[in-house]
This record gives structure tokens, sequence and C-alpha cells, in this order.
């Protein structure tokens, strides 16, 4: 649970859409997250899936999980330059709920 | 607003000292997670604690320490504090046992001289 991989930097043109990719080791994670870390703030939390789901939707936020290929990701429609931050993936392991995270991309939006 | 508070918002001090950050969690959350983040290592686990008592262990040195207090509030104590102590620390709560998200404090950056 402990090598969760992600792309370093992304960029993106405004208005298009952005995906953000995450690879994670172990097969018996519960949830996996997506958090937003904003320069010189904390990690907020975007959203969540259960392990067992294959997708999940939030307004301009989808999650896709390929349980088989241990593959996360995060699509951003109509990306804003508002979206430009730090993107973490983390799975969550029983028991303590504890948290493996990501290292992160850098997500920047080309006016 | 998450519902995590940590003090200071900001610390400076000097190599060889000691300091002290605290962490109070969402109301009604049971864990209390402290994690060091620093450019060259990323997002690193330090420690949990469950109601008081420490449940888990991660990459923290033996020169720091952390409590959970009756009131849940939590302390991570940092001493012989060397340069690349230098980091923000992010404090996270959530409920033991309950899958759930952490959710985060707005951190503690320290900076040493």
């Amino acid at each position: 649970g402990e090598d969760v991989e992600q792309s370093l930097f992304l960029s993106v043109r405004e208005g298009d859409s952005s995906v953000i990719n995450c690879t994670y080791t172990d097969s018996s994670s519960t949830y996996l997250y997506w958090y937003k870390q904003e320069p010189g703030a904390g990690l907020q939390l975007l959203t969540y899936i259960f392990s067992n789901m294959d997708m999940k939707q939030d307004q301009r936020l989808t999650v896709l999980l390929n349980k088989k290929d241990k593959h996360l990701s995060l699509r951003i429609a109509d990306t804003q330059t508002g979206d430009s931050a730090i993107y973490f993936c983390a799975e969550s392991m029983d028991p303590g709920n504890q948290f493996y995270f990501g290292t992160g991309t850098s997500l920047t939006v080309i006016p | 607003d998450s519902g995590v508070t940590q003090t200071p918002k900001h610390l400076i001090t000097a190599t060889g000292q000691r300091v002290t950050l605290r962490c109070s969690p969402r109301s009604g959350d049971l864990s209390v997670y402290w994690y060091q983040q620093s450019l060259d290592q990323g997002l690193q686990f330090l420690i949990q604690y469950y109601n008081g008592e420490e449940r888990a262990k991660g990459n923290i040195l033996e020169r720091f320490s952390a409590q959970q207090f009756p009131d849940l509030h939590s302390e991570l104590n940092l001493s012989s504090l060397e340069l690349g102590d230098s980091a923000l620390y992010f404090c996270a709560s959530s409920g033991y046992g309950q899958r759930g998200p952490q959710h985060f404090g707005d951190g503690t950056r320290l900076s040493i001289l």
C-alpha cells in the first residue's frame, strides 16, 4: 500500500479537459481519494471512490477506477485557471484508515 | 473550512531548539494523523493517534514525539531541530474504524534558521 505513483506535471489550456492519472499497488485498498493543494494551503478533499466502484461523477469531476490495472484517474471538465494546483491521489487501508499518498501532480492551466 | 485547526501557522526558530505544534480535530473525530511535507520528500506520514493511544507510526524521527490528550487535541513535539526539519507539518483527522476521508488542517510552516 505504499507505492502510489503519479506523473509530476500536467499543462492544459483553459476550457479543455484535464486527466490526472495515478497507479497504486495494493489491491486491498478500501477507498481511493483525490485531494487538491493550492500554494501555501492544506489538502482539500475533492472526491473519493469506494474500491468496488468503477466510476463516480461530481459536477466537473469524474473519477475512474480500473481495479484490474490498479489505475485511478481524475478528469476535470472545462478546466479553469482556478484549478491550477497540486493534485494528490491516496489509497486507504484497513485497519485504522491508513492513507498512502502519491507524489502529487502539478496542474498548470494556461489562459 | 475542514474543521481541523492547527496552530501556529508559522514558526521560525534556530537549530537545536524544540517546538510544539498543536492540532484540534474535527468535532467527533477520534483519530489524528500527522504528516510532514517537504519539497524533496513529498507528503510523509509521521504518526496516528486514536482516542489518546498511538495506533500507527510512519517515518517519524526519534527526535519527534506526539500525544493526543483526553479532549482529543494533539501535539507534535520536535526537538534538537535541524535545518532539514524545515517543512510544512499537517494534521488530519478522521473517524477511526470508519472508512472515510481524512480532513486536513491548513498546516504549520516550520522554518529552521
